[in-house]
């Protein structure tokens, strides 16, 4: 069946303009996760939602990000004023259970 | 603070040998325990996963648990030039976000 899917796949966009992320989760899958990776770096968790609700949103690093999800399904990821730090790949996971799968992720390149 | 610890490698190892991964992971509440590959330019990918003390084998995978050690570990046997990548620890709670380590890139040589 289909994956999870996320675009755009790459995204330039200058220092200070407002981008938005999206992320398809796989059909049924009621959990769904935000995550950045920079370059060297590990895994950061963003975001954590369950059906439409987010009950863990403690990894958003500033005011700047925000996250919907609507229907249960489709979540967008919005990075406000963006700023060169913003610079990594946004990946999305979702989950019916334990385990998460990944998106193919979103390579942000902020100049 | 939780954490997951990895050696970050690289770790070489002939084609046809195995592989052996290991993490240590500080949150005694872990439920679930993962390994993820990743290849370069790739998003991560599940080959393994396991909740409960012991062995767990898929194919040419085993996963290890060790949970009074708080210590998880992956074998790669019969190595392959293709599984050369960077293999990725994470553990969680249920229904909560994974914690990953920082990864040991894998190098196998033909």
């Amino acid at each position: 069946g289909a994956g999870v899917s996320q675009s755009p796949s790459n995204k330039v966009t200058e220092k200070g303009k407002d981008v938005e992320l999206r992320c398809d989760p796989i059909s049924g899958h009621t959990a769904l996760y935000w995550y950045r990776q920079s370059l060297g770096q590990g895994l950061e968790f963003l975001i954590y939602f369950q059906g439409n609700s987010a009950p863990d949103k403690s990894g958003l690093p500033s005011d700047r990000f925000s996250a919907e999800r609507t229907g249960g399904s489709v979540s967008t990821l919005t990075i406000q004023r963006t700023q060169q730090e913003d610079s990594a790949v946004y990946l999305c996971a979702s989950s019916s259970a334990h385990e998460q799968y990944f998106g193919p992720g979103t390579r942000l390149t902020v100049t | 603070q939780k954490e997951v610890e990895q050696n970050s490698g690289p770790l070489s190892v002939p084609e046809g040998a195995i592989a052996s991964l290991n993490c240590t992971y500080s949150d005694r509440g872990s439920q679930s325990f993962f390994w993820y590959r990743q290849y370069s330019g790739k998003s991560p990918e599940l080959i393994m996963f396991i909740y409960s003390n012991g062995d767990k084998e898929d194919g040419r995978f085993t996963a290890q648990l060790n949970k009074a050690s708080q210590y998880v570990s992956l074998l790669i046997r019969d190595s392959q030039p293709s599984d050369s990548a960077t293999y990725l620890c994470a553990v969680n709670q249920a229904g909560t976000a994974l914690i990953f380590g920082k990864g040991t890139t894998l190098s196998v040589s033909s």
